[in-house]
């Protein structure tokens, strides 16, 4: 069936460094959905992406969606306290489902 | 804002009970989830409905049903609970957002089955 793999699994970063993962979909995706989710917390949207090669920005965050619309990154820059949790990219399953990645785990020291 | 609430953020029941997970969102949506959430496994569907008294299987049905008698309300019932039904249990409901569905998460319920 249709599979979103997330890379890396974990990721600890020293605060101010820099941070990515990694999004990848067995099949063509005609979207690609992010969320996060703090420690304790909910998934929360963060963004979605339609177009293949799409850039999208929300402050230090840069989502991207590949020109085949097989991947999606989402890179932070400076990383902060703030940005610790887990995010999560997600991909259409027929019309109203959704399929998860596994989500990668951001600790930071501060 | 949408809401979507949970019944309860921790619940600890024994081996064989019958447990009850109730959810409710407060913005008319039509589809309505329910997953749980296990480390490194990410979030698997176990049932989903997209409309009252509607509903479809996930990933990982087996052990649990559901009922959706009203559309603001989507319950789910472990019939026998067992140890490893042992989760965080996270209700969901979605809307169509410029061609796109967006999920909306509850607050989850972390279930401890002894």
């Amino acid at each position: 069936g249709q599979q979103v793999m997330q890379i890396p699994q974990y990721q600890h970063v020293q605060e101010g460094e820099d941070f990515t993962t990694y999004c990848n979909s067995s099949t063509t995706l005609s979207n690609i959905q992010w969320y996060k989710q703090r420690p304790g917390g909910h998934p929360v949207f963060l963004i979605q992406l339609v177009k293949s090669g799409e850039v999208k920005k929300q402050k230090r965050l840069t989502f991207q969606f590949g020109e085949a619309k097989k991947n999606s990154s989402l890179h932070i820059t400076a990383t902060q306290t703030t940005d610790v949790g887990t995010y999560f990219c997600a991909g259409p399953r027929g019309a109203q489902k959704l399929v998860f990645g596994q989500g990668t785990r951001l600790t930071i020291n501060p | 804002d949408v809401k979507v609430t949970q019944s309860s953020r921790y619940l600890v029941k024994r081996t064989g009970e019958k447990v009850f997970l109730e959810c409710v969102q407060d913005m008319d949506h039509e589809n309505m989830f329910w997953y749980r959430q296990d480390p490194g496994l990410g979030l698997r569907l176990i049932y989903f409905s997209y409309d009252v008294k509607m509903k479809e299987k996930g990933d990982i049905p087996e052990g649990y049903s559901v009922s959706r008698e009203k559309k603001e309300r989507f319950s789910l019932i472990l019939e026998s609970a067992s140890t490893n039904q042992t989760s965080m249990y996270l209700c969901a409901s979605s809307a169509r957002t410029s061609g796109v569905e967006t999920q909306y998460f509850g607050p989850g319920t972390r279930l401890l089955v002894l």
